[in-house]
């Protein structure tokens, strides 16, 4: 157990729906980041924050999905007018300044767009 | 049950065997390597790490090997066990303070 938790660990919606996403870091950690995963391949970043500044957002990271970090301690993902192609695991990991880079992850939420 | 189009690489293992699992990293100004396992239905979990200023680092059961000069990352793990059946990623650290992860090896240790 690494300490991050993730809610839903499963989510099926129907398309054009938004859906939110919760993790909660490791108390201690920082850094907070937010990655995607489909099947068969490596997590690919999203974005990340840094106390509650969101620091840096992939190209990936549409108009259709925001994250916020509002305290600097637990993190939500929304993806509005979700779409099949939004279908994936979406892992959050975190961790602290000087750790080299080193994230401890969530068991992730899988989300399944129908 | 796994998608007909997954592609991952795969290593067949025999039980008690070291497993060598090799990675080839894109980024020369890369410093910092992490392998990370995932089991399935489970997130990354961190097995070890390597500076750019080291050549190989050991764990338990684990070694890694960094070669700078063609970009190559391996994980060695000895005496293979049933447990060590996952999917292995390699993840390199650049400028800024995100991982970028490789595509993934799985492991099939067989009995």
């Amino acid at each position: 157990d690494t300490g991050v938790s993730q809610n839903p660990r499963h989510k099926i919606t129907k398309r054009g729906q938004n859906v939110t996403f919760r993790c909660d870091p490791i108390s201690e950690h920082n850094r907070l980041y937010w990655y995607r995963q489909t099947l068969g391949q490596g997590p690919e970043f999203l974005t990340y924050f840094q106390n509650e500044a969101q620091l840096e957002k992939s190209r990936l990271l549409s108009d259709r999905f925001s994250a916020e970090r509002p305290k600097g301690s637990f993190s939500t993902l929304e993806i509005q007018r979700t779409e099949q192609g939004d279908s994936a695991m979406y892992l959050c990991a975190s961790s602290s300044t000087g750790e080299n880079g080193k994230l401890f992850f969530g068991s992730g939420t899988q989300l399944s767009v129908l | 049950g796994e998608s007909v189009g997954l592609h991952l690489p795969t290593l067949s293992v025999q039980e008690g065997d070291n497993s060598i699992i090799n990675c080839a990293y894109s980024n020369s100004a890369s410093d910092y390597f992490i392998w990370y396992k995932q089991e399935s239905g489970k997130g990354p979990q961190f097995i070890i790490d390597i500076r750019s200023n080291m050549d190989k680092r050991q764990g338990q059961r684990v070694t890694v090997l960094l070669n700078k000069t063609v970009k190559h990352l391996s994980l060695q793990i000895a005496a293979t066990q049933p447990g060590d059946s996952a999917v292995y990623f390699c993840a390199e650290k650049a400028a800024g303070n995100k991982l970028t992860f490789g595509g993934g090896t799985r492991v099939l240790v067989k009995p």
